[in-house]
């Protein structure tokens, strides 16, 4: 199985701050990786996919970046609405993985 | 726009089973794959399963905490997919999203619609 990591577990910032969150795969997984939003309870929300690629609706603050291994989340300008956990997926083999999240704290 | 609603959920004895039920409205459901993603109280996200459309077989595969104990299954003129849960754990105790997967074909593992979570809780 691939394993994805995401460290931190937590970070903490200041709306308008840009903000990068990293992830990590155990074995290349090309560009099939993909980024979510969670709020407390509720359903998490897809952000990018295909590494790059925004989904529609998402704003043009979130970006992602990388292939192979490594992944980053970026987030330019952070928003009070954006406080949230941040999962990470890959799309390259089943079983279909998950970081184990990272939340995005207000500082 | 797109809907997906469990139901099903609720209080289970170990070793009992559990049906789910995933009904979607708002798009073509016949042509996308559909996954159950479940989370753990205060944990992460983990992939259950997901089945393909019927152009591409309705076939399933599954995580291997759940093989040869869950069941995806859907009904087209329903508009409803299933997950079959038996000999249920208490580590099964999670709250269950159904996930629609972004594009038709055999499967993009990209979840571009979830519904709103139906608890599961596994406990004597």
């Amino acid at each position: 199985d691939i394993q994805m990591t995401q460290s931190p577990s937590s970070l903490s910032a200041s709306v308008g701050d840009r903000v990068t969150i990293p992830c990590r795969a155990s074995q290349t997984i090309s560009s099939y990786l993909n980024w979510y939003q969670q709020k407390p309870g509720k359903a998490p929300k897809l952000l990018i996919f295909a590494a790059s690629s925004l989904q529609s609706g998402v704003p043009s603050r979130f970006s992602g970046s990388g292939s192979g291994t490594d992944f980053t989340l970026t987030i330019s300008s952070l928003q009070p609405e954006d406080f949230a956990t941040y999962y990470c997926q890959q799309s390259y083999s089943t079983p279909w993985t998950f970081g184990q999240g990272t939340k995005v704290e207000i500082k | 726009e797109v809907q997906l609603v469990e139901s099903g959920g609720g209080l289970v004895q170990p070793g009992r089973s559990l049906r789910l039920s995933c009904t979607a409205s708002e798009f073509t459901f016949g042509d996308y794959a559909m996954s159950w993603v479940r989370q753990a109280p205060g944990k992460g996200l983990e992939w259950v399963g997901f089945i393909r459309s019927k152009a591409y077989g309705g076939t399933t595969e599954y995580a291997a905490s759940v093989k040869g104990r869950f069941t995806i299954s859907r009904d087209e003129s329903k508009r409803i997919a299933y997950l079959q849960m038996n000999s249920l754990k208490t580590e099964d105790t999670a709250v269950y999203y159904c996930t629609r997967d972004v594009g038709s074909g055999s499967y993009w593992a990209i979840f571009d619609y979830w519904g709103q979570g139906t608890l599961v809780t596994v406990s004597s």
